[in-house]
């Protein structure tokens, strides 16, 4: 159980436009989904905290503009990475959580932008 | 944003040793979690640790939750190959949220 799915895995994409990337809890409910960027040999860097229904939280210093996320639905939370620039590549990880407990992780969509 | 002090940064070890590693907080946690990360992939949970003193097992993995409140520890006994990897902790706060603080690390390498 608590198996968390990313899609897509990789995207190249050219500066200037939009790439979403879906988080989805595949066999149970999130409460709480959550986004994390990490840059080569760094640690994971909390972006956002989302609620199934409410509009996210974000970490301070991540422009909520520029990354859009929606948590549509208790399985389902979507990153939408707007006019991307090629210093926005990097390893965008999910995770969901149940509530007051662990967070599972997807396996990562790495976005490189040309 | 914040993180916690992991120690080793990185180690190299001979197939068939022990290993620990530990993480450090200067805040209380009531939660350590341990995750596991290969190359490309999405942290994999390990251990999860909900009081203090607590110590959990895994197969070869046991883990701690330090009495303070503000640190943690991992062993793995016996490694193999397939242990390579990075470790992370990471701990949430007693403040009631639903936030995880990521710990910096530890990059293993297993030497056949």
């Amino acid at each position: 159980g608590a198996v968390v799915s990313q899609h897509p895995s990789r995207v190249i994409c050219k500066s200037g436009t939009s790439v979403k990337i879906e988080c989805r809890s595949l066999d149970f409910q999130a409460t709480t989904m959550f986004w994390y960027r990490q840059f080569p040999k760094q640690s994971l860097m909390l972006m956002a905290t989302s609620n199934e229904g409410s509009k996210a939280t974000y970490e301070q210093g991540v422009e909520k503009d520029k990354f859009l996320i929606n948590h549509a639905s208790l399985t389902l939370s979507t990153l939408t990475v707007t006019s991307a620039h090629p210093e926005d590549s990097s390893f965008y990880i999910c995770s969901a959580s149940r509530g007051f407990d662990e967070q599972f992780f997807g396996p990562g969509t790495r976005l490189t932008v040309l | 944003g914040q993180q916690l002090n992991q120690s080793p940064q990185s180690m190299f070890i001979q197939e068939g040793e022990d290993v620990s590693m530990n993480c450090t907080s200067s805040s209380i946690f009531n939660t350590w979690l341990w995750y596991k990360q290969d190359p490309g992939e999405g942290p994999v949970l390990l251990i999860a640790l909900y009081k203090a003193g607590e110590l959990t097992s895994n197969g070869r993995l046991t883990a701690q939750f330090g009495i303070t409140r503000k640190d943690s520890f991992l062993n793995i006994s016996a490694s193999i190959p397939s242990d390579v990897g990075i470790y992370f902790c990471a701990g949430r706060s007693t403040s009631g949220t639903y936030k995880y603080i990521f710990g910096t690390g530890t990059r293993l390498k297993v030497l056949a």
